[in-house]
């Protein structure tokens, strides 16, 4: 595809509800990646996915947070019984491998606010 | 957690000055690349400068670094109303660690 997309862009939920959000990175790029961003503060990684290896899921913040990739496609990031604290914008990047020499290509974020 | 530091939080400018913000990280890095962010949404890569490299042009842009006092610079040069963004660093082993990021406003 022509760049990183994610749906929907804006989610608003209530606490206690689960909520999926969605990344379709560049098409061939094998690495992707999650992060968070509270409002005034940076990114905060989550975990990302390279190709078939197992994925570094270090940057969860809690077992209510898990993330799944279909082969080098899809990546759906999925929240269970939300908190008003997981209310920030979820990003998605992805680049053409796992190497660190490579850009990170972000998508538009999904924008999450928890009542 | 945050590797990367930025100073200032924020800095606002005239436009066609220059705008210089810097950033201090605490490990080694294999890169250092610097983003920009409107609008509180996606980012966009601007510039990756290399661990062995010193300094980088692209531009309007020039980032330097110096890995024995473990910071980066990135200069705006002959700012432009657009420029109007967040600026983040982020170092890199294997994955991007950024900053909580640099707010620069240019005045019109």
């Amino acid at each position: 595809g022509a760049g990183v997309s994610q749906s929907p862009s804006n989610k608003v939920t209530e606490k206690g509800k689960d909520v999926e959000l969605r990344c379709d990175p560049i098409s061939g790029h094998t690495a992707l990646y999650w992060y968070r961003q509270r409002l005034g503060q940076g990114l905060e990684f989550l975990i990302y996915f390279q190709g078939n290896s197992a994925p570094d899921k270090s940057g969860l913040p809690s077992d209510r947070f898990s993330a799944e990739r279909t082969g080098e496609s899809v990546s759906t990031l999925t929240i269970q019984r939300t908190q008003q604290e997981d209310s920030a914008v979820y990003l998605c990047a992805s680049s053409a491998d796992w190497s660190s020499y490579n850009e990170q290509f972000f998508g538009p974020g999904t924008r999450l606010t928890v009542l | 957690s945050q590797q990367g530091e930025e100073d200032p939080q924020a800095l606002s400018i005239q436009e066609g000055e220059n705008a210089t913000m810097n950033c201090s990280y605490k490990t080694s890095i294999n890169n250092l690349q610097w983003y920009r962010q409107n609008s509180g949404r996606g980012l966009v890569h601007l510039i990756l400068i290399r661990s062995n490299e010193r300094e980088k042009h692209s531009g309007r842009l020039r980032v330097t670094l110096d890995t024995s006092k473990k910071s980066s610079s990135l200069l705006i040069t002959a700012s432009r109303a657009a420029d109007t963004a967040s600026y983040f660093c982020a170092t890199a082993d294997y994955k991007l660690s950024f900053g909580a990021g640099t707010t620069v406003t240019v005045r019109a």
